[in-house]
């Protein structure tokens, strides 16, 4: 059983167009988060959710949103997709905030 | 002062060898810290929490230092699939965790 699950795993497509990355824990957990990795391997905090608070990143451009159906889900959507987006992507979920995480197996992003 | 800052790598050691990270904070109302181990094209995993007393699980311990704000983490016996990079967690005061950039460990036979 996989705790944290993402889709898709890869992700190819071209500047311009917008795309979502699915993220679904089935930990209980009320926290999520979407990370980004860079080429330089850096793993940044993009976003924050629970039921009750979104804390965004403040670097993280508005093309960037996370949209959740329900607290087992996290998605995120890119609009208008650049270059600089290339990345993996990682998902997790924590049992609450300050509390260790779990991570999804990533979404490596390629923006050609 | 970077959030969090971990001594660069890579570390190379042979096998049997014990290693050491070591990591400094910044943020003093830091309440969580952790070491997360990251494969190669793998997502990091939690590989123990650090306690203000230090904690061991078998081969690891994980240390604390408040008041110098400095986080340990010693690896004995190094084995093969030791190798990854190892991430320095901290949390931030805002609701996150902080990672490090980590510091890669190669143990070769």
């Amino acid at each position: 059983d996989t705790a944290v699950s993402q889709t898709p795993k890869y992700l190819v497509t071209q500047m311009g167009n917008d795309k979502s990355i699915k993220c679904e824990q089935n930990l209980g957990h009320d926290t999520m988060y979407w990370y980004k990795q860079d080429s330089k391997k850096f793993l940044k905090i993009m976003f924050s959710y629970n039921n009750k608070e979104l804390i965004i990143n403040e670097t993280v451009p508005n093309r960037f949103s996370p949209k959740s159906p329900d607290k087992a889900h996290l998605n995120l959507h890119i609009n208008s997709l650049e270059l600089g987006d290339s990345a993996v992507y990682f998902c997790a979920s924590s049992q609450a905030n300050y509390y260790e995480q779990y991570f999804g197996p990533g979404t490596r992003l390629t923006v050609t | 002062r970077k959030e969090v800052e971990q001594d660069p790598g890579p570390f190379n050691v042979p096998e049997g060898a014990t290693v050491a990270f070591n990591c400094t904070y910044s943020n003093s109302a830091s309440q969580s810290f952790f070491w997360y181990r990251q494969d190669c094209r793998k997502e990091p995993k939690l590989l123990m929490s650090v306690y203000s007393s230090g904690n061991e699980d078998g081969r690891f311990t994980a240390q604390l230092n408040r008041a110098s704000q400095y986080i340990s983490l010693l690896i004995r016996d190094s084995k093969l699939s030791d190798s990854a990079t190892y991430l320095c967690v901290v949390n931030s005061g805002y609701s996150t965790l902080t990672f490090g950039k980590g510091t890669m460990l190669l143990v070769s036979p």
